[in-house]
């Protein structure tokens, strides 16, 4: 069973304060990696896709980064703006079947000014 | 373009009785998903639509749960005899096809008294 953990739960900043936030996943074979932004009350939005370990991504603050067993989400300099919750999905490669993701409970970024 | 759009944005029902949530796709995207996401929860997978192949079901918990889509495009979630335990948000998401990524309408918040 494909499996996705996210850490920290929650993570409190200071405005300019970098930090990471981790996703760990156990997939058979992993076909993509997905990064989600959800503010309250929103859908998630779309932020990168990770196809092979080694892959980074990166917008504007962020950036995205892949290993074989888990990736980062670094936020450089953050502004308050980057508060929201970071949904992180894995969509394993299924031979004949269906593509459907599986999510972590996602971490919830408050930046402080 | 437009993305995708979810009717209504809040719903308020009492016990018993029976919902249907809508969802409108992005123009041209073949896959639709259902999910339900509680507070605190991840993202729990519900039902799933490829093109004219039959719908994934897997993730529906329960026969009073149904979703359709016609046309290959708009899509409609029926719950019936509606509980308690099934107040949530129901978000849909679309994509080009089944193994790209998915964008998010807003969702449904749904209450059930």
């Amino acid at each position: 069973e494909d499996q996705v953990t996210q850490s920290p739960e929650a993570l409190r900043l200071q405005e300019g304060e970098s930090s990471s936030l981790n996703c760990s996943y156990t997939v058979s074979g992993l076909r993509g990696l997905f990064w989600y932004r959800q503010d309250p009350g929103k859908g998630p939005e779309f932020l990168f896709t990770l196809y092979s370990a080694g892959e980074e991504k990166e917008k504007e603050r962020l950036k995205a980064t892949l290993t074989k067993k888990e990736s980062f989400l670094h936020i450089t300099a953050p502004k308050p703006e980057d508060s929201a919750t970071y949904l992180c999905a894995v969509q394993a490669t299924l031979g004949g079947g269906s593509y459907i993701p599986t999510f972590g409970r996602g971490t919830s970024l408050i930046v402080h000014p | 373009g437009a993305g995708v759009s979810q009717s209504p944005s809040n719903k308020v029902t009492e016990k018993g009785k029976d919902v249907e949530l809508r969802c409108d796709p992005i123009s041209g995207h073949t896959a639709l998903y259902w999910y339900r996401q509680s507070l605190g929860q991840g993202l729990e997978f519900l039902i799933y639509f490829q093109g004219n192949s039959a719908p994934d079901k897997s993730g529906l918990p329960s026969d009073r749960f149904s979703a359709e889509r016609t046309g290959g495009s708009v899509s409609t979630l029926t719950i019936q005899r509606t509980q308690q335990e099934d107040s949530a948000v129901y978000l849909c998401a679309s994509s080009l096809w089944d193994a790209d990524t998915q964008y998010f309408g807003p969702g449904t918040r749904l209450t059930v008294l």
